[in-house]
C-alpha cells in the first residue's frame, strides 16, 4: 500500500515570494508521482509528474518539483507567486492502478 | 480534446433517494476512474474500467454503489439509498492505459443530501 503525506495544511504568502510546498510517500513498490492543482468548484488539473530522469521536474505556471528518493520527497516550489496561484495542491503517487493522494496544502497568496 | 465532461454539475437530493452521476471521458482514454472528495480531503479511490471491464473496486464502494461503462465510453455512477455520509464531490478522470499516463480530470458533480 501507499500513501501520501502532504505536510501543511495552509500556507499563506506573500505575491512575488517563493514558496515550497512539502509532499512526502511511503511506498513498498516504484511509484510515479504528479502534483495536481484545484480551484473552486472544479476538478484537478495536472502540475507536473515524475516519471523516471532527471530528478528536477519542470511543470506549467512556473511550478517545479524535486523527486528525492531517499527522502522519499516530492516537494512543490515556485520562485515567485502570483495572487492567481490561490487553490489547493494535491500530491499523489500512482502504483497499481490507481492515485493515491495526500489531503492538500491550500496555497493562500497575499497582496 | 474537449477535456472530460461530468453531468450534473450539482445535485441536491433528499436521504433515501436514488441518484446517477453520468462521466464523457476523453474520447481515446480507455481508462476511466470514479473518485470520492469530502470537504477538505484529497480525493479517494473508488472504482475503475478499462475498456467496459471493472477491473477494481475500493473497499469505499459500498454495495449501494454501482458504476457501470456498458460500451467502453461514458460511465454512469449510481448510489441507491442515500445517506448523508454520501454528501461529497464525485470526481471522473481518464487515461490511457499505460500507468505512467496522468489522469486528466472532469469538475465534479457536487451531491448534497438534504
Amino acid at each position: 500500500a501507499q500513501s501520501v503525506t502532504q505536510l501543511d495544511s495552509q500556507v499563506p504568502v506573500f505575491e512575488e515570494a517563493p514558496v515550497e510546498l512539502r509532499c512526502n510517500y511511503s511506498s513498498s513498490v516504484s511509484v510515479y508521482l504528479f502534483w495536481y492543482v484545484q480551484y473552486p468548484n472544479q476538478g484537478l488539473q495536472l502540475l507536473l509528474k515524475y516519471l523516471s530522469g532527471s530528478t528536477l521536474v519542470k511543470g506549467i505556471n512556473g511550478f517545479e518539483a524535486e523527486f528525492n528518493k531517499s527522502q522519499t520527497s516530492f516537494h512543490l516550489r515556485k520562485p515567485s507567486v502570483h495572487i492567481s496561484d490561490t487553490a489547493e495542491y494535491f500530491c499523489a503517487v500512482h502504483a497499481g492502478n490507481m492515485l493515491t493522494f495526500g489531503g492538500g496544502t491550500r496555497l493562500m497568496v497575499k497582496p | 480534446d474537449t477535456g472530460v465532461s461530468q453531468n450534473p454539475r450539482h445535485k441536491i437530493t433528499k436521504r433515501g433517494q436514488n441518484v446517477t452521476f453520468r462521466c464523457d471521458p476523453i474520447s481515446e482514454h480507455n481508462r476511466l476512474y470514479w473518485y470520492r472528495q469530502t470537504l477538505g480531503q484529497g480525493p479517494e479511490f473508488l472504482t475503475y474500467f478499462q475498456n467496459e471491464a471493472q477491473l477494481e473496486k475500493s473497499r469505499l464502494l459500498s454495495d449501494r454503489f454501482s458504476a457501470e461503462r456498458p460500451k467502453g465510453s461514458f460511465s454512469t455512477l449510481e448510489i441507491q439509498r442515500t445517506e448523508q455520509g454520501d454528501s461529497a464531490m464525485y470526481l471522473c478522470a481518464s487515461s490511457f492505459t499505460s500507468s505512467n499516463q496522468p489522469q486528466h480530470f472532469g469538475d465534479g458533480t457536487r451531491l448534497s443530501i438534504l
